[in-house]
């Protein structure tokens, strides 16, 4: 069974500096990935970035990079730059292997960050 | 391209009465889902469809929750009846990716705010 794990509640953040959300995560699988995704108040999931569990480079997307330390278990989100408008929840989630040659998500219970002007 | 249609965005009824909510997936994406997000949760798999089969609704309350997936396109999520603990965000997701792939990115509605009374 795979488990996502977000400990930060809640973060503040002020305009245009980086911040860091948290996110481990645990799975007896070898092939897996991890997604990050921001749900805005009107309520849509929003993907950022992906990170295969193969892939020795850490991913990035524009302000958004995943350092991703295996040995670890964690896939933290770094946000560069903060805008006002990167206030939303931030959900960390997993894809593993669910049997029938397919993969399913698993989320954690997110992080609400605030950006502060 | 047009995203996942979700209706109705808000739906408040009493308790023991039914209600159904409808999703469109965005073109030809052969993988639905349907998930239920509690307050302060990640949303949580309840079903979900490869073409018009339900391949996995190990997590659907199937006493009171009943979904369908006719032609493999539109679906349907009802609740009969619903209860008060039934309050929350219901999304439906779609997905173009069929096989054995980490890569599981989903593209997820706007979802439907349920209240019971």
């Amino acid at each position: 069974a795979q488990k996502i794990t977000q400990t930060q509640p809640g973060m503040f953040v002020q305009e245009k500096e980086a911040v860091t959300l948290d996110c481990t995560y645990d799975t007896s699988d070898q092939s897996y990935g991890l997604f990050w995704y921001k749900q805005p108040s009107s309520g849509e999931m929003i993907f950022l970035i992906y990170q295969g569990s193969y892939d020795e480079q850490n991913a990035t997307e524009g302000r958004y990079s995943l350092n991703f330390q295996k040995a670890r278990k964690s896939a933290n989100l770094v946000i560069s730059a903060s805008q006002l408008g990167d206030s939303a929840m931030y959900f960390c989630a997993m894809s593993g292997y669910s049997g029938a040659g397919s993969y399913q998500l698993t989320f954690g219970k997110g992080t609400k960050l605030s950006v502060i002007p | 391209e047009a995203g996942v249609v979700q209706s109705p965005r808000y739906k408040i009824i009493e308790k023991k009465q039914p209600v159904a909510f409808w999703c469109n997936p965005i073109s030809g994406h052969n993988t639905l889902y349907w998930y239920l997000q509690n307050l302060g949760q990640g949303p949580e798999l309840l079903i979900r469809y490869e073409n018009e089969e339900a391949v996995d609704d190990s997590q659907l309350p199937k006493d009171r929750f009943s979904a369908e997936r006719l032609k493999g396109v539109d679906s349907t999520l009802k609740i009969q009846p619903a209860e008060l603990g039934d309050s929350a965000v219901y999304l439906c997701a779609s997905s173009p990716a069929r096989g054995a792939s980490s890569y599981n990115e989903q593209f997820f509605g706007p979802g439907t705010r349920l209240t019971v009374l």
